[in-house]
């Protein structure tokens, strides 16, 4: 079946340093890819998304590409705020899964002052 | 805009007690989802709701898991009787239809079995 794998955590860095979050995952057909961020004591929030391969998803300085030859969507923010401090899930959709949304294992992330 | 609400955001119960929780989604959102989210994993789904119909409970425990959506709005969860392994957060989340592929997310509820 569908899956997402990302890299573990905790991830620690300094302010402004640059993020890199690995994801890939392994679908049939053509899945939609998300990136979601779920911060202290808050719901699930879409950060950004891609529908096709090539799509670049972007917000909040964060970014990330729908690279279907090595089946990765990596995200990245060239630099970091104390306040990006949070839980960070990959996950796709419209896979074999069908309508279910299929979340990685998250990456939390520490950003020091 | 209202977004996805649900209560409580926490329940301590004893096992073999029954426990409820309550989703109410955004205003015009036809799809609505329970998430199991255990600590240090992904949330997984536990059923999706198309209105009022179930059409996907495959991930459901249905020997002491069961759901409904009265009248295609608000929906309860329920567990009877609970076990040490249910403590985990309960995650709603509702989208326009299944096809649009937002879905937007209540904050949780975050059950603890002792």
């Amino acid at each position: 079946g569908d899956s997402v794998t990302q890299m573990e955590g905790p991830v620690t860095l300094s302010e402004e340093a640059f993020l890199t979050i690995n994801c890939t995952y392994t679908a049939t057909g053509y899945p939609s890819l998300f990136w979601y961020v779920q911060y202290p004591g808050e719901g699930l929030q879409l950060l950004l998304k891609a529908t096709k391969a090539d799509d670049k998803g972007s917000n909040k300085g964060f970014e990330a590409t729908y690279r279907k030859e090595t089946t990765s969507f990596h995200l990245e923010k060239g630099s970091v705020q104390v306040s990006d401090s949070a839980v960070y899930f990959c996950a796709l959709r419209g896979g074999t899964g069908g309508f279910k949304t299929i979340f990685g294992a998250g990456t939390r992330l520490f950003v020091k002052a | 805009e209202a977004g996805v609400v649900q209560s409580p955001r926490y329940k301590i119960i004893e096992k073999k007690q029954p426990v409820a929780f309550w989703c109410n989604p955004i205003s015009g959102h036809n799809t609505l989802y329970w998430y199991l989210q255990n600590l240090g994993q992904g949330p997984e789904l536990l059923i999706r709701y198309e209105n009022e119909e179930a059409v996907d409970d495959s991930q459901l425990p249905k020997d002491r898991f069961s759901a409904e959506r009265l009248k295609g709005v608000d929906s309860t969860l329920k567990i009877q009787p609970a076990e040490l392994g249910d403590s985990a957060v309960y995650l709603c989340a509702s989208s326009l239809s299944a096809e649009n592929t937002e879905a937007f997310f209540g904050q949780g509820t975050r059950l603890t079995v002792v």
